[in-house]
């Protein structure tokens, strides 16, 4: 079944631990997103990535850094996490001609 | 000034209620309109799409764009439990190429049984 995986979970991490949030899709799409979502706030694009080897930042300044080796693998990673960086990172992907993203389920990060 | 403006809510209505979700937005060269429907602790999934304004039905769902006024609505008839989620208007201006889409806030609804 073609989807998004995001793993893991849920993450509860402390202050200066680097993580890496996993994102993979198995639709063959050629882009990729990270957004950030905190409650009653809207989605705030993070980073984007159009094919392999190609990044940009988002709208919303982020730390994070990302990466696209592989077309269905988009991982986000936090060198030296914060407590500012708890919130729900979302991963989406989509193709040329598709309505809309398709979305993973998320990651609840937990910096304490 | 936010591109997109969407109620928080929450919005709390009986089984079987017509629901009402409104959005705002101030570019005008927005032309794809998008809901999402996003249950607690799941990503958002597409609900509805329409192309410029119009109206588009899909069961008990119905997606009304008004470009004039800026306003997109989304209409769910015979309201069910499990329509309980948060929903997210999402748009852009092409649907080709390199397009980011903006998202409103989400309205949180919550069906009473």
């Amino acid at each position: 079944e073609a989807d998004i995986y995001q793993t893991p979970r849920y993450l509860v991490i402390g202050t200066g631990k680097k993580i890496t949030l996993e994102c993979s899709q198995t639709m063959g799409h050629d882009k990729m997103y990270w957004y950030q979502q905190d409650p009653g706030m809207e989605l705030h694009l993070i980073h984007y990535s159009y094919g392999v080897n190609s990044t940009e930042k988002g709208d919303l300044s982020s730390e994070s850094t990302v990466s696209r080796i592989r077309t269905e693998h988009f991982p986000l990673t936090l060198e030296s996490a914060r407590p500012s960086h708890t919130s729900q990172y979302l991963c989406a992907s989509s193709s040329q001609g598709q309505y809309g993203y398709t979305f993973g389920s998320g990651t609840r990060l937990t910096v304490v | 000034q936010k591109e997109v403006e969407q109620d928080p809510g929450p919005l709390s209505v009986p089984e079987g209620a017509i629901v009402s979700l409104n959005c705002t937005y101030s570019n005008s060269a927005f032309q794809y309109f998008m809901w999402y429907r996003q249950y607690s602790r799941k990503g958002p999934e597409l609900l509805m799409y329409t192309y410029s304004s119009g109206n588009k039905e899909d069961g008990r769902f119905t997606a009304q764009v008004d470009k004039s006024s800026k306003y997109i609505s989304l209409f769910i008839r015979d309201s069910q439990p499990s329509d309980s989620a948060t929903y997210l208007c999402a748009m852009s201006a092409h649907n080709f190429g390199n397009e980011k889409l903006t998202f409103g806030t989400g309205t949180r609804l919550t069906i009473i049984p």
